[in-house]
C-alpha cells in the first residue's frame, strides 16, 4: 500500500541551526516526490518536487531535499533556519495516477 | 494571476444541514481535488476530477458528493452534515502531466 510517514510531529530549532524534516514513503513505482509548507490559516505552497534525474533538489526560501531510493525516504533539509519558517511542512508522494498521498504533517517552531 | 477562491472561508452549520463548499479555479486546469485536514491526519482526498463530467472518490468520500459542469469549479456538498465532518477542507488543482498540486486558502467548517 502507498504510504507517506513523517515520523516527528513536533521540531523545535533555534534560530540559525541547521533543520533536518523526515519523509519515508512507500511506493510501489518510481515515485514522485514532493515538500510543501503551510503557514497557519493559509493552503499549502510547493517548496520542491522530485521527478527524475538528480536525487538533489532545491526549491524555494533556501530549502533543500534529497531523495535516497534505498531508504525510500525524501528528507527536507535547511543549513540555517529563519523564525519566519515556522509552519507545518508536508510530505507528499504520487505518480502517473496523479493522485498524491500527504503525510501527517511535521511542526516546527523556532526560538529567537 | 490564476488562482484559485475557496467560499465560503468560514461556515457554522447544523447536523443534518446540505452544505456546499465552492471552488473556483483560473489556472484552466483539468485535474481538481477536494481535500480535508484534521489534526493527525494529514490531508485526505475526498473525491477528484480529471475534467468535465468526470468525478472519482478518493480515501474519505462517504457522506460528500461533487460535479464537474465547468473547468472552473468543482463545489463539494455535504449531503447530511455531520460532527464528525467538521474540518478544514482544501481544494486544489493539478496541471498536465502530473505535475505539483495548487492549492486554494481552505474552508473551515464547523459542524454543530
Amino acid at each position: 500500500a502507498q504510504s507517506v510517514t513523517q515520523p516527528d510531529i513536533h521540531i523545535t530549532v533555534s534560530e540559525g541551526a541547521s533543520l533536518e524534516l523526515r519523509c519515508n514513503y512507500s511506493y510501489g513505482a518510481t515515485p514522485y516526490l514532493f515538500w510543501y509548507v503551510q503557514s497557519p490559516g493559509q493552503g499549502l505552497q510547493l517548496l520542491l518536487k522530485y521527478f527524475s534525474g538528480d536525487t538533489l533538489v532545491q526549491g524555494i526560501k533556501g530549502f533543500e531535499a534529497e531523495f535516497k531510493r534505498s531508504q525510500s525516504s525524501f528528507n527536507l533539509r535547511k543549513p540555517s533556519v529563519h523564525w519566519s519558517d515556522a509552519a507545518e511542512y508536508f510530505c507528499a508522494v504520487g505518480g502517473g495516477t496523479y493522485k498524491y498521498i500527504f503525510g501527517t504533517g511535521t511542526r516546527l517552531k523556532v526560538l529567537a | 494571476d490564476a488562482e484559485i477562491t475557496q467560499s465560503p472561508r468560514h461556515k457554522i452549520t447544523e447536523t443534518g444541514r446540505q452544505v456546499t463548499l465552492a471552488c473556483h479555479q483560473t489556472w484552466n486546469h483539468n485535474n481538481m481535488f477536494w481535500y480535508r485536514q484534521d489534526l493527525g491526519h494529514g490531508l485526505r482526498l475526498i473525491h477528484y476530477s480529471y475534467g468535465v463530467q468526470d468525478t472519482n472518490k478518493g480515501e474519505v468520500s462517504d457522506g460528500y458528493s461533487v460535479s464537474r459542469s465547468n473547468t472552473e469549479d468543482l463545489p463539494l456538498t455535504l449531503e447530511s452534515a455531520a460532527s464528525s465532518q467538521t474540518s478544514v477542507y482544501f481544494c486544489a488543482t493539478q496541471g498536465q502531466g502530473a505535475g505539483e498540486l495548487f492549492f486554494g486558502e481552505g474552508s473551515r467548517l464547523t459542524v454543530l
